[in-house]
Order: structure tokens, then C-alpha cells, then sequence
């Protein structure tokens, strides 16, 4: 299947800083999505992009769909302990069907206090 | 509004035994998939059904088995147990496709001993 890079993998942060991870891939995606997943449950939908060039925002989230479609980066600004949780990009591919969605691994954030 | 509802929420196997996890979804979305989370795997897609009265393998399909009973329900079913199978499973539903964003529910929890 496709592959995404997401990075980095994991991130300890102190509370306030902001934090930036990014989703690259070597195919074109029509989509680029991003999740986040607390402890002991299921991804949730933070932010979808469906443009190249495409800035969205959603409070302290900012979500970028890559130019050359091939990538997307999201940013947090001045974390707070809440979070803490495993982030997943995933890009749906051009005319991709039912199960033309790639997941990357996931970025670990931990917030130290 | 219930979304997507797992059930069980732990189960523990010994080699060999067959069980199915179920998947209810109460927001008349089309599509349903049931994914795999491993550590450092990310999210992979065992089974997925389109639509009512359709299902299609996904990257990881070997070991498993689903039935899309009818628009809401979407099972999936282990028929002899392997240690391989310990893993966290999420179902999903989307409205039409991976076009429309994935709605998760909250996991299984399944050992195999």
C-alpha cells in the first residue's frame, strides 16, 4: 500500500509551547486529514483539507494541505495538558474508493508539566 | 447521538477460539470499515463495505471475516484465534466512501493468549 511518513513520532512538550508535525508522501493525495485519539479511544476528525494550498484553522489547530499535494503539516499553538494524545494524519487518494485511505503511524504528544 | 458503538469493549481468547466484535452505527452513514491498531503500525484496514450488501478486503484481511447485516450493523468475526490477533480494533462509518470523513468508535481491546 501507500506509505506516509509522519513525524516525528513522539514529542515532550511543556505546557504552552506549540507544537508542529508534518505527514509526507511520495503519491498525490486528493485529501488530507487529521485525527487525534485520546487514551482508551477511538480517533476523532480535527480537520479535513480538501485543496492543495488549503489553511485551515479550528481554535488553536492549524492544518496546511501541501502544495504538492504530497504533503500537509498541522500546528498546534500554546498547548494545554488536554492535548496530550496520538495524532494521525491520513490522505485519501485521487479517485481513491472505500478504502483508498492511508493512515501515518501517529505523533505521540506528551505534555510535561 | 450514539455514533459509532463497539461491542465488547475487552475480550481475552485462548488460541484457537472464534468470537465475533459487532458494530452498530446510528448515523445512516453508507459505508463501514473495521481497522487494526498496533504499536508503531498506525491504523490498518482488515475489511470494508461500501454500501448494504457489499464488503471488500482491505490491506490485512487474512484471519477475519465480515457480514454487513444490514445498513447499521457491520461485524467482524475471528474464527480460530491466533496470538497474531492481539490488537485494538476500531470500527468506523462514513457517509459515502473515504471521500466523507471516518467516524470511529471506541475500540476492542482483544487478547489472544
Amino acid at each position: 500500500g501507500q506509505q506516509l511518513n509522519q513525524s516525528p513520532q513522539s514529542m515532550f512538550i511543556q505546557e504552552g509551547e506549540d507544537v508542529s508535525m508534518n505527514c509526507t508522501s511520495s503519491s498525490i493525495f486528493n485529501t488530507w486529514l487529521w485525527y487525534k485519539q485520546d487514551p482508551g479511544e477511538g480517533p476523532v476528525l480535527l480537520i479535513a483539507l480538501y485543496k492543495a494550498g488549503e489553511l485551515t484553522s479550528n481554535g488553536r489547530l492549524t492544518a496546511q494541505f501541501g502544495i504538492t499535494r504530497k504533503d500537509s503539516f498541522l500546528n498546534i499553538s500554546a498547548s494545554i495538558p488536554s492535548d496530550v494524545g496520538i495524532y494521525f494524519c491520513a490522505g485519501q487518494k485521487a479517485g481513491g474508493g472505500a478504502d483508498g485511505l492511508t493512515f501515518g503511524k501517529g505523533t505521540h504528544l506528551i505534555i510535561q508539566p | 447521538n450514539a455514533g459509532v458503538t463497539q461491542t465488547p469493549k475487552f475480550q481475552v481468547l485462548k488460541t484457537g477460539q472464534s468470537m465475533t466484535l459487532q458494530c452498530a452505527q446510528d448515523m445512516n452513514h453508507n459505508s463501514m470499515y473495521w481497522y487494526r491498531q498496533d504499536p508503531g503500525m498506525g491504523l490498518r484496514l482488515i475489511y470494508y463495505s461500501a454500501s448494504e450488501g457489499t464488503t471488500d478486503k482491505g490491506e490485512v484481511p487474512n484471519g477475519y471475516n465480515v457480514s454487513r447485516l444490514n445498513k447499521r450493523e457491520f461485524s467482524l468475526r475471528l474464527e480460530s484465534a491466533a496470538p497474531s490477533q492481539t490488537s485494538v480494533y476500531f470500527c468506523a462509518s462514513s457517509l459515502q466512501g473515504h471521500n466523507s470523513p471516518l467516524h470511529f468508535g471506541n475500540g476492542t481491546r482483544l487478547t489472544v493468549t
